[in-house]
Formats: C-alpha cells, sequence, structure tokens
C-alpha cells in the first residue's frame, strides 16, 4: 500500500523559533498534499491544501504567513512553522493524494510542543 | 457545504460485542466516504471506503454500506476485539481536489 512519512515525529523548541516538518509519499508521486491540524480529542482541521509546483490554498481562518507551505516536488511537501508560540502545541498530520485517485494516504503525524 | 456527524462517543464495549457507529452526511453530487481508525499517538489508517451508492466497503471484519436514501454510511463489526480500541472517524470527499470532510470522531474501547 501507499505509504506516507513524516519527519520529525516529535519537536519540542522554543517560542519564536521555526519549525519545519517534512512530508513524503515514499512510494507513489502526490500531486496534492494536505496539511491537519488535531486538537486533543477532536477531529482533524485542514490546513491548507498544497498542488506540486503551485501555491497552497489555505483555509479560513489559517494564517498563511505562519504556516509556511511548499510542495516543492512530487514526493516532498513542508510545513515551516514561523515564530512558534505555545498554542501552535498541536499534532500536525499530512496525507496525500495520487492523481485520479480520491484515496488520500495519511502520515503518522508530527507532535508539535512549543515551550 | 458539506458536512459529517457521527454519534457522540465514547463508547465502551466488552470483547465480542457488535459494534455500530453511526455517519450520517450532508453533500452535493455524489461524495465518496471513507471510514479512518486513528490509533493513540498516531496518524490515520483508512478502514474501508465505498464511492457509490448501495456500494458496501469491508475490512477487517468491519463493514459500511453507503446509503444515498438515508444519507448514512454506519459503521459495524459483529465482534469487537481489544485490539480495536481506537479513535474512529467518518469522512467524505466530495472534490475533484480529494479534499476530506471528517466527522467529529468517535473513540471505540474495548474491555476483555
Amino acid at each position: 500500500g501507499a505509504v506516507v512519512s513524516q519527519h520529525p515525529s516529535r519537536v519540542i523548541c522554543k517560542s519564536g523559533t521555526s519549525v519545519k516538518i517534512e512530508c513524503r509519499s515514499l512510494d507513489f508521486q502526490a500531486t496534492t498534499m494536505f496539511w491537519y491540524r488535531q486538537f486533543p480529542k477532536q477531529s482533524l482541521m485542514l490546513m491548507a491544501t498544497s498542488n506540486e509546483g503551485s501555491k497552497a490554498t489555505y483555509e479560513q481562518g489559517v494564517e498563511k504567513d505562519k504556516f509556511l507551505i511548499n510542495h516543492a516536488s512530487l514526493t516532498l511537501s513542508t510545513l515551516t512553522v514561523t515564530s512558534a508560540h505555545p498554542e501552535d502545541s498541536s499534532f500536525y498530520i499530512c496525507s496525500a493524494r495520487e492523481v485520479g485517485s480520491v484515496e488520500q494516504f495519511f502520515g503518522p503525524g508530527t507532535r508539535l510542543t512549543v515551550l | 457545504g458539506n458536512s459529517v456527524t457521527q454519534m457522540e462517543g465514547p463508547v465502551t464495549l466488552s470483547e465480542e460485542a457488535f459494534l455500530t457507529i453511526n455517519c450520517t452526511y450532508t453533500a452535493t453530487g455524489y461524495p465518496s466516504l471513507f471510514w479512518y481508525v486513528q490509533y493513540p499517538g498516531e496518524g490515520l489508517q483508512l478502514l474501508l471506503k465505498a464511492t457509490k451508492a448501495d456500494d458496501k466497503g469491508s475490512n477487517k471484519g468491519f463493514e459500511a454500506t453507503y446509503r444515498k436514501e438515508t444519507t448514512s454510511f454506519h459503521l459495524e463489526k459483529g465482534s469487537v476485539q481489544v485490539s480495536d480500541s481506537a479513535v474512529y472517524f467518518c469522512a467524505l470527499s466530495g472534490t475533484s481536489y480529494g479534499k476530506l470532510t471528517f466527522g467529529q470522531g468517535t473513540i471505540l474501547t474495548v474491555h476483555p
């Protein structure tokens, strides 16, 4: 089956620093990748949709200058949380979709803790 | 817009009990429907899917049937195991981009 990896799985950083999270599709080409945020005991909130080679589309209420998304290749998308603050602490999950498929494959998630 | 409503949890069952988690949806057109499972500390795994009305998705003993007349996609399993303890999400995809709309998730705990 299709595999999506995320790196790092956990990160702890100081307030004011930036953190980059990578999402890779390991055995397929992902024309579209999605970034979600999940709060404890809650559902996934879609942050943005990124298509390879074009700018990401952000959901309403998500600050694009705060959460920078780059989808530079068909197998890699990155989410950079800039000037992180404690309220950015969360579980970030990416997913990837192959062209022509209705199915999304999810990464294992990244637990971000901002001190 | 699209929306998904799941039965509120948490759901607590004894091993070998019958499981039903209700899911209803609102969408235009003909969405694809999914059930995802999330084990503690992990990302989501696709459990099953159905892409058109009357399709039945099944996997690992779980089943769900796409009912367009009742706009439902209820998850069932005849005999749950402790290892089924997880959070279950119902979701739909109604656009060509594959953007998913999730339900709020249902926590399932199975006791020995």
